[in-house]
């Protein structure tokens, strides 16, 4: 069964704390994703990465970084949380290449809130 | 990857069918269409996708019109439990290919 696993489910943390979500994917897939979600917004994209070290700007990256050091893992880093990105924030995975079917698969979800 | 617009929302009776529509006027020639649906408080889920026949699986059919400017979600006999936010995107197969949502449309299924 394919999985991608985020780290926490709920994260509760102070202002100016640097903050860490992990993401792991099971399935060899190139492409990586972070998004956050808040009403009446949608599902915003913060970072992609297709490959290790490779990472490439979403809609809305500042404020965050991001690290692939392997392929199976993509954190994503609030260097100083600021309480503007309590969100819920949603890791995805998807295969690269010349393929007919690039479905995406999500993690459950990590809901952050910065107090 | 080209952009999509969707209704904000759309209600249907349990048991009938779920007609969603989606515009794509600026879609190129090698990007799919792909339905994904999120259900309250969780990852959005894949439905289907196609490029330019219609498609069919267990969950859903896909009509694709002609010059590909947009396309129809169909789910024939809606449930309770297919109450959810249902997202059409357009995407390029292959690497470095970003996957961007947009607000979708929520459909309510009524008793």
């Amino acid at each position: 069964d394919v999985k991608v696993t985020q780290s926490s489910r709920y994260l509760v943390k102070r202002t100016g704390e640097k903050v860490f979500l992990e993401c792991v994917q099971d399935m060899d897939h190139e492409n990586m994703f972070w998004y956050r979600q808040d009403p009446g917004l949608g599902l915003r994209l913060i970072y992609f990465s297709y490959d290790v070290k490779m990472k490439e700007k979403g809609d809305i990256p500042e404020g965050y970084s991001v690290s692939r050091e392997k392929k199976e893992r993509f954190s994503l880093i609030l260097e100083s949380a600021s309480t503007n990105q309590t969100s819920m924030y949603l890791c995805a995975s998807s295969p690269g290449g010349p393929k007919m079917n690039t479905e995406a698969f999500f993690g459950q979800g990590t809901r952050l809130t910065v107090v | 990857d080209a952009k999509t617009t969707q209704p904000t929302s759309m209600d249907c009776a349990e048991g009938r069918a779920a007609n969603l529509p989606c515009n794509h006027s600026t879609i190129s020639g090698n990007e799919y269409v792909y339905w994904y649906r999120q259900i309250h408080s969780q990852g959005p889920q894949y439905i289907i996708h196609g490029l330019k026949n219609n498609e069919t699986n267990e969950m859903a059919s896909l009509i694709i019109t002609e010059d590909r400017k947009s396309s129809t979600l169909i789910l024939p006999h809606a449930t309770l439990r297919d109450t959810a936010v249902y997202y059409c995107i357009v995407r390029v197969t292959g690497a470095n290919s970003k996957l961007t949502f947009g607000k979708g449309i929520t459909l309510s299924v009524r008793p």
